[in-house]
């Protein structure tokens, strides 16, 4: 059983477009991290969300964490082709220990 | 600048010989993972340390020890190498104390033949 649910799993947009790309579970988690990764790279971590409803932009990303703290999205405004990557979201479970367990991820290529 | 670097980035070895992959942080982090990533699989955590002589299994734990004998390093075994652990290796640190973003190695990629 995952955890975490990553959806879409693919996504291929034209540069310009915006997007957004979800993170779904059952379980309540105490925060979830969203990370970028690159091939031939280990993840990077991009933000980590702590209160349930809570929003952060990075730039043209913004991140929401549910008010349930048991699901988050990612949306990209204006994607760039340097956006193209693996997104993964993370999280550790409420009340349990600091173990970090990871979604199956979403790979996005922006088109030029 | 406080990293964490794994050893080696590629390996290749035998069906059935002990392998041993490093990793090394210097961030002074109590807690340490040890993930695989397989297509399809994302990344599935194979042990974790909260700290020094602590070592958890995780969910694809079997055919794999670790042990903490220091702050900085995690080593992962490889008892007797299997074709399907052919895999990319991450080494992941965290803080810990409910502070869980975690930083990752370059990761090494093992195959097993």
């Amino acid at each position: 059983t995952q955890l975490l649910e990553q959806s879409p799993q693919f996504l291929s947009i034209q540069e310009g477009e915006n997007l957004t790309v979800y993170c779904n579970s059952s379980s309540v988690f105490s925060s979830l991290q969203w990370y970028r990764q690159e091939p031939g790279e280990g993840p990077v971590l991009l933000v980590t969300v702590v209160t349930g409803g809570e929003v952060k932009k990075l730039k043209r990303l913004t991140f929401q964490f549910g008010d349930a703290r048991k699901d988050s999205s990612l949306h990209i405004t204006a994607a760039q082709t340097g956006d193209t990557g693996l997104y993964l979201c993370a999280g550790a479970l409420m009340n349990r220990d600091d173990k970090i367990i990871f979604g199956k991820g979403t790979r996005l290529h922006i088109l030029p | 600048d406080a990293e964490i670097t794994q050893s080696p980035r590629h390996k290749i070895t035998e069906t059935g010989r002990q392998v041993t992959l490093a990793c090394h942080q210097t961030w002074n982090h109590n807690n340490m993972f040890w993930y695989r990533q397989d297509l399809g699989h994302g990344l599935r955590l194979i042990h974790y340390s909260y700290g020094v002589q602590d070592t958890n299994k995780g969910e694809v734990s079997d055919g794999y020890s670790v042990s903490r004998s220091n702050t900085e390093d995690l080593p992962l075994t490889l008892e007797s190498a299997a074709s399907s652990q052919t895999s990319v290796y991450f080494c992941a640190s965290s803080e810990g104390t409910g502070i869980t973003e975690a930083f990752f190695g370059q990761g090494t990629r093992l195959t097993v033949v």
